[in-house]
């Protein structure tokens, strides 16, 4: 079955330094997505990204973050200076399109995750 | 933003015997409700899903049920195994949004 590869499955960083999460979405999916889970609190929606560009972002998803799918495989997310706060499980989602109601009836196909410390 | 909560963080039920998660949510303007499976070290999976315009959707050993009056949805797993373990996220969203969101999750455990 296909998967949603997500690398490193943990990181740790010193506060400040940047971090790139990387992820490789299903291969015919069009629709990616990154979430977060802060230990022990609700799954959070960072950013939803279609067509080489951001669709809908949350006010989580400030100048500190950014994505990009650089080569037509990866999909990355960049935090530029992190902070202790971001420590959390950052998941990336992908599915084959928004239409018919596609999300609601299947899902998200998620990843792994990776774990994301900040120390 | 809480617009979906689960207020049970765990439940413990026996091997068998019924499992009813229950999720409450804000926004009366959600068209579609899921529910996903996670267990440790892996991202969540989903289970299942019920429309807005539906009251019931079964799949199995899964149900889960909506109430829009009171807002609430729950999910029955009948009968209950151990391999259900896991931690359960109800989630909502609009039709013609690309978001959705999660509440917190409940951690089932079933005991044999």
């Amino acid at each position: 079955e296909p998967e949603v590869t997500q690398t490193p499955s943990h990181q740790v960083t010193q506060m400040g330094q940047e971090v790139i999460l990387r992820c490789v979405p299903i291969s015919n999916h069009l629709y990616f997505y990154w979430y977060r889970q802060i230990l022990g609190q609700k799954v959070e929606f960072l950013v939803s990204f279609y067509n080489n560009e951001i669709s809908e972002k949350s006010e989580i998803f400030d100048d500190q973050f950014s994505v990009e799918r650089p080569d037509g495989s990866n999909f990355t997310l960049k935090i530029r200076s992190t902070k202790l706060e971001d420590s959390a499980m950052y998941f990336c989602a992908s599915i084959p399109s928004i239409t018919g109601g596609n999300a609601h009836n299947y899902g998200y196909t998620f990843g792994s995750g990776t774990r994301l410390t900040v120390v | 933003d809480q617009q979906v909560k689960q207020n049970s963080p765990s439940l413990s039920v026996q091997e068998g015997r019924i499992s009813i998660l229950n999720c409450d949510y804000t926004n009366s303007m959600f068209d579609y409700f899921l529910w996903y499976k996670k267990y440790p070290a892996e991202g969540p999976t989903f289970l299942i899903s019920i429309s807005s315009i539906k009251d019931k959707n079964e799949d199995g050993r899964f149900t889960v049920f909506l109430n829009k009056s009171a807002k609430h949805l729950s999910l029955h797993i009948v009968p209950s195994q151990p391999g259900d373990s896991a931690v359960y996220f109800c989630a909502a969203s609009l039709y013609n949004n690309n978001d959705m969101r999660f509440g917190a999750g409940t951690r089932l455990t079933v005991k044999p």
